[in-house]
This record gives C-alpha cells, sequence and structure tokens, in this order.
C-alpha cells in the first residue's frame, strides 16, 4: 500500500460534539504529523507522533488529542467542537527528520 | 507577525510565462525549505526540498533561497495550464523533527 490515506473525506458535527479522523500512513513511514488548514490559509502544525508518542505539539487546546497505533496508523481527535474548528485536516507520514513528508487529501471537518 | 510571509495572489499568467513565486521568513534558525503544490480538494505535493542556501532545479521548477535575506522564491519556467494550483511555502528547524510552518499560499492561474 502506498500513499496516506484518510477518513472520512467530509464530517458535519454540531458545535459541542466530539470527532475522531483517521490516518493510514504510507508504508514505511513511523512518523505521524496533523495539520489543520482553515479556507484561504496555509495548514498549521498540531501535533507529531512517533512510535505512539506525542513528540510534538502546535499551538492548539488540549482538546485536540491523538493516537498513534502499532501498525503507525493514527487518529484525531477533537472534543467540544467549536464553529472555528471548521476546516481541512491534514495528515501526513513521513521518515524522522526526514524530508519526504507524504500528505493525505485530508478530511474536511464542518462545524454547524 | 506571522513566522512566514507568502503574498496570497491570486496571480494568473498566459501559457508559457515565468512564474515567480515568493516567501520571507523571520526565524533565522529555519534550515529546510519546501515548496508544496496544492490542487483544490488535495493534499499538499511536495515539488522541491532545499537545505540552507542554494538553488536547486528540477524540471521546469527552480527553487532559490537567501537565508540572509530570509527570502525564499520559486520560478516555474513555460508555465502550464495543469500549474494552476495553490502553491505553499514551508520551512522548519534542525530539531523539529517533522514540524512544517507554511506559508498562506499563493493561488496560481494559467490561462491557456
Amino acid at each position: 500500500e502506498t500513499g496516506v490515506t484518510q477518513s472520512p473525506t467530509h464530517l458535519i458535527k454540531t458545535r459541542g460534539q466530539q470527532v475522531t479522523l483517521r490516518c493510514s500512513s504510507q508504508s514505511g513511514h513511523n512518523t505521524v504529523s496533523w495539520y489543520q488548514q482553515a479556507l484561504g490559509q496555509g495548514p498549521q502544525f498540531i501535533f507529531q507522533y512517533y512510535r505512539e508518542e506525542e513528540n510534538g505539539r502546535g499551538n492548539f487546546p488540549p482538546r485536540f488529542s491523538g493516537l498513534q497505533f502499532p501498525n503507525y496508523s493514527s487518529e484525531l481527535n477533537v472534543n467540544a467542537l467549536e464553529l472555528d474548528d471548521s476546516a481541512l485536516y491534514l495528515c501526513a507520514s513521513s521518515f524522522p527528520g526526514g524530508y519526504g513528508y507524504t500528505f493525505g487529501s485530508g478530511t474536511r471537518l464542518t462545524v454547524v | 507577525q506571522k513566522e512566514v510571509e507568502q503574498d496570497p495572489g491570486p496571480l494568473s499568467v498566459p501559457e508559457g510565462a515565468i512564474v515567480s513565486l515568493n516567501c520571507t521568513y523571520s526565524n533565522s534558525a529555519f534550515q529546510y525549505f519546501m515548496w508544496y503544490r496544492q490542487y483544490s480538494r488535495k493534499g499538499p505535493e511536495l515539488l522541491m526540498y532545499t537545505y540552507s542556501s542554494g538553488n536547486k532545479e528540477d524540471g521546469r521548477f527552480t527553487a532559490q533561497v537567501d537565508k540572509s535575506s530570509k527570502y525564499i522564491s520559486l520560478f516555474i519556467r513555460d508555465s502550464q495550464p495543469s500549474d494552476s494550483a495553490t502553491y505553499l511555502c514551508a520551512m522548519r528547524v534542525e530539531t523539529s523533527g517533522s514540524r512544517l510552518t507554511f506559508g498562506e499560499g499563493t493561488q496560481l492561474t494559467v490561462n491557456p
């Protein structure tokens, strides 16, 4: 299997709800990062996981959390959704410190 | 002030034109510089990767980094309609793992 796959493609949630987004890393990549991309903006780093542990975090509140599994797949969980959480959520996999970041096509989350 | 500044455009050019895209940055610790292309409703795709200052050429694409001026550029020669996309510059420091800091992105349209 090649490439990074994300699911679901689109999602609509109500303010206050919780959401889980999923990512399957590119084969051989053991580092996964999550980014939030608001409309018309560049992606913003949320956090990074390596060997199932978070080892870097951007300026996002604790209600954004994640998991990485032994097969290097990953989840992004967002609690207490706010309207401003509406964005494209991107997953990227890589070797640690490598430059070969491969992005998935993203999950478009709409909070109403 | 944002760490990475990029003119969002939009930029519209005729087919065959030379396109120049630029970013400035404020963090002198950035060592790795990348350009990504993002088509509508897709994830970013790595185009060019440069370490420290200098030039790098790949086909119709040339990336330049001037660390003394904190300025990076991407040139596209003989632009094609298929080059129409949003172009994102991205940077990272040596010790930041996979954490990338992106510009806002420049929307480019190449007209046939």
